[in-house]
């Protein structure tokens, strides 16, 4: 019955690798979302797919690449990973809204050390 | 950019006593959404304010949403160790589709 599901949920790597965290959710949502979560906790949007259209686009590096191959898939693809790329990663999922603010729905998250 | 500032960032109480958290900006918002999120998990809705005015309970928790819709608060009466946890306000603007703007977080523990 898990509505949003990331795998994997924990990732240590070394400094240098590329690596990849993978999300779906079976609650028939057009909208998916990647959030990065610091240490101080602070909740910060990277990018998001409407019908897998990419609509936010945030000043990220150009080392992380979303892939969205259907509405129910967004896959995060992080090159050449940094230290400062330890964080807490945060699939999320809702209903596209023209800024009504839906529901969103976020998965357990992945912790990622990078070394 | 739209900012929402959120405090205090830390609370730390005694089971029994009450708080309130603050959410502000100087944007008008479309919708404002309190989430709660347990460690290890992500955080979960507890309740959506669309009226400038608007009040709604949920059981112990109280939610406000100011009459210009710029801020907003939580209360929570007789606070107990189950509320502990990352608090995070989250408000939406009609000019940013269905994109959430999310506050610093509030971080509440509630001793027994």
């Amino acid at each position: 019955d898990t509505a949003v599901s990331q795998t994997p949920k924990y990732l240590v790597t070394q400094m240098g690798n590329d690596k990849s965290i993978k999300c779906e959710q079976n609650l028939g949502h057009d909208t998916m979302y990647w959030y990065k979560q610091d240490s101080k906790k602070f909740l910060k949007i990277m990018f998001s797919y409407n019908n897998k259209e990419l609509i936010i686009n945030e000043t990220v590096p150009n080392r992380f690449s979303p892939k969205s191959p259907d509405k129910a898939h967004l896959n995060l693809h992080i090159n050449s990973l940094e230290l400062g790329d330890s964080a807490v990663y945060f699939c999320a999922s809702s209903q596209w809204s023209s800024g009504s603010g839906e529901t969103q729905y976020f998965g357990p998250g992945t912790r990622l050390l990078v070394l | 950019t739209q900012l929402l500032e959120q405090s205090p960032q830390f609370l730390s109480i005694q089971e029994g006593e009450n708080l309130t958290v603050y959410c502000n900006s100087s944007s008008v918002f479309s919708s404002l959404q309190w989430y709660r999120q347990e460690p290890g998990e992500g955080p979960v809705l507890l309740v959506t304010v669309v009226t400038g005015g608007e009040v709604k309970k949920l059981k112990r928790l109280t939610f406000q949403f100011g009459d210009a819709r710029k801020d907003s608060s939580l209360h929570i009466t007789a606070a107990q160790p189950g509320d502990t946890g990352l608090y995070l306000c989250a408000g939406a603007f009609w000019t940013s589709g269905s994109r959430l703007t999310f506050g610093e977080g509030t971080q509440l523990t509630v001793n027994p």
